[in-house]
């Protein structure tokens, strides 16, 4: 079964520094990679994906994150955090081919310190 | 656009006591699921379901019962509320990985469901 480790609690950073959060995955064959954003007392939010090509992915609101399929690794990253960054992030996986399940990390809390 | 909705956003149950979850999707979304939110524990999938008529069980699964009967709608049924079940619910719809084009495989969250069971 698919699983996902995000290995710290909390990450703390100072505003305008770049910003990292880390996300290790096992999943049987290709994966898909998600990363999502919870703001307090709502949904999630879909921040971005990687599927197939580039390793980089670009997606909303300035992040980015890494695909390393040697390290099962898929690291969230904004090169310069906002105080609006604050919140709880998701990595996710599901396998390309399969039953369909996405499997989620427990979640990091991000606090942009001004 | 409604995307998921879920309902109620909040309930208070006895211990015992019975209560469905409501979730309804206005996307033709074929993949639809039900997560809970515990503090450190993340997000751990209870049932999902591919289509009308068919439904599999998640990580948790006791306690809960799904059905499928429509593409839209996916409730989530208590059937004895216990204070382990206290939660945040939340629903989430997505097409399937090879199909819904740019999107396939996104999951769409509903704005959760806060449950207390005393």
């Amino acid at each position: 079964a698919q699983s996902v480790a995000q290995p710290e609690d909390q990450v703390n950073v100072a505003e305008g520094n770049p910003l990292t959060v880390k996300c290790t995955y096992s999943v049987s064959g290709n994966p898909y990679l998600f990363w999502y954003v919870q703001y307090p007392n709502r949904g999630l939010q879909f921040l971005l994906k990687y599927i197939t090509g580039d390793n980089l992915v670009k997606g909303s609101y300035g992040f980015e994150a890494e695909f390393n399929k040697s390290q099962t690794s898929f690291h969230l990253k904004k090169p310069s955090a906002l105080v609006s960054d604050s919140a709880l992030y998701f990595c996710a996986v599901r396998a390309y081919y399969g039953n369909n399940r996405l499997a989620f990390g427990k979640g990091n809390q991000v606090v942009v310190i001004p | 656009n409604a995307g998921v909705t879920q309902t109620p956003k909040f309930q208070v149950l006895k211990t015992g006591q019975s209560m469905t979850l409501q979730c309804a999707q206005d996307m033709n979304h074929e993949y639809m699921s039900w997560y809970r939110q515990d503090p450190g524990m993340g997000l751990r999938l209870i049932h999902y379901s591919v289509g009308a008529g068919i439904t599999d069980q998640g990580e948790v699964p006791n306690g809960y019962n799904v059905s499928r009967s429509t593409t839209e709608d996916f409730p989530l049924r208590l059937l004895s509320a216990a204070p382990s079940q206290t939660s945040v619910y939340f629903c989430a719809s997505s097409s399937l990985p090879g199909t819904g084009g740019f999107k396939a495989g996104e999951l769409f969250f509903g704005e959760g469901s806060r449950l207390t069971v005393l």
